[in-house]
């Protein structure tokens, strides 16, 4: 099975840009999280999905968002960015999301905000 | 709070000696716990899972309830254990939500 992938897998925007990153799961998997990884704040829960719905959300301001779609890929953007938004963003996808199945991470997206 | 804390950002030891990650963590109910690995230029991994009991690569992890600790150990380290281990919980059971603790960057010298 492919893993996970993650586009693009570098960025750069200036400040008050917004970006979109892309995940795309392991074919299969219906749950997909996303996690901001900064050298300061460690790894930090975005927000789940599954099944196209948003099921669980961490505590990220609402310039934080995401979506799925039918096929399980996701995309998250980040509007009107911060320096603060400097980050690895990293997607994990899972065939349920419940604790008992192994989550899967992709590469990352290093995302540099200038 | 849901939390975790790996008191140890650097943990250098000699190859053959015992190992032990440190992990405590805070959550009110029956917490599900994991260790992440990530080698070098590797992806974040799954090591173990403390409803398995199970030993991988050498390492074993207890969950501690009354310490509210999960450990990571193994009695004789090799220098391809060299890694950044990340101690996760499991937020809530019915979705994928893991907190992690920042990580303790394994160095094992030959």
């Amino acid at each position: 099975k492919a893993g996970v992938t993650q586009t693009p897998r570098y960025l750069i925007k200036t400040r008050g840009q917004q970006v979109t990153l892309s995940c795309s799961p392991i074919s299969g998997h219906r749950s997909v999280s996303w996690y901001q990884q900064t050298p300061g704040q460690g790894l930090q829960f975005l927000f789940e999905y599954f099944s196209e719905t948003q099921r669980n959300k961490g505590n990220f301001p609402g310039r934080f968002s995401g979506r799925q779609f039918s096929n399980s890929r996701s995309e998250m953007n980040v509007s009107t960015l911060e320096l603060g938004d400097s980050a690895l963003y990293l997607c994990a996808s899972s065939s349920t999301g419940t604790s008992t199945v192994t989550q899967y991470f992709g590469p990352g997206t290093r995302l540099l905000v200038l | 709070a849901q939390r975790v804390t790996q008191p140890e950002k650097l943990l250098s030891v000699f190859k053959g000696a015992p190992v032990e990650l440190k992990c405590n963590y805070s959550y009110s109910g029956s917490p599900e716990l994991f260790w992440y690995v990530q080698y070098s230029r590797q992806r974040l991994q799954l090591l173990l899972r403390h409803i398995s009991r199970e030993s991988i690569k050498g390492f074993t992890a207890d969950l501690n309830k009354g310490e509210t600790s999960f450990h990571l150990k193994k009695p004789f380290a090799q220098e391809e254990d060299s890694a950044m281990y990340y101690c996760a919980l499991h937020g809530s059971s019915n979705t994928g939500k893991l907190i992690f603790g920042q990580g303790t960057t394994l160095q094992v010298k030959p």
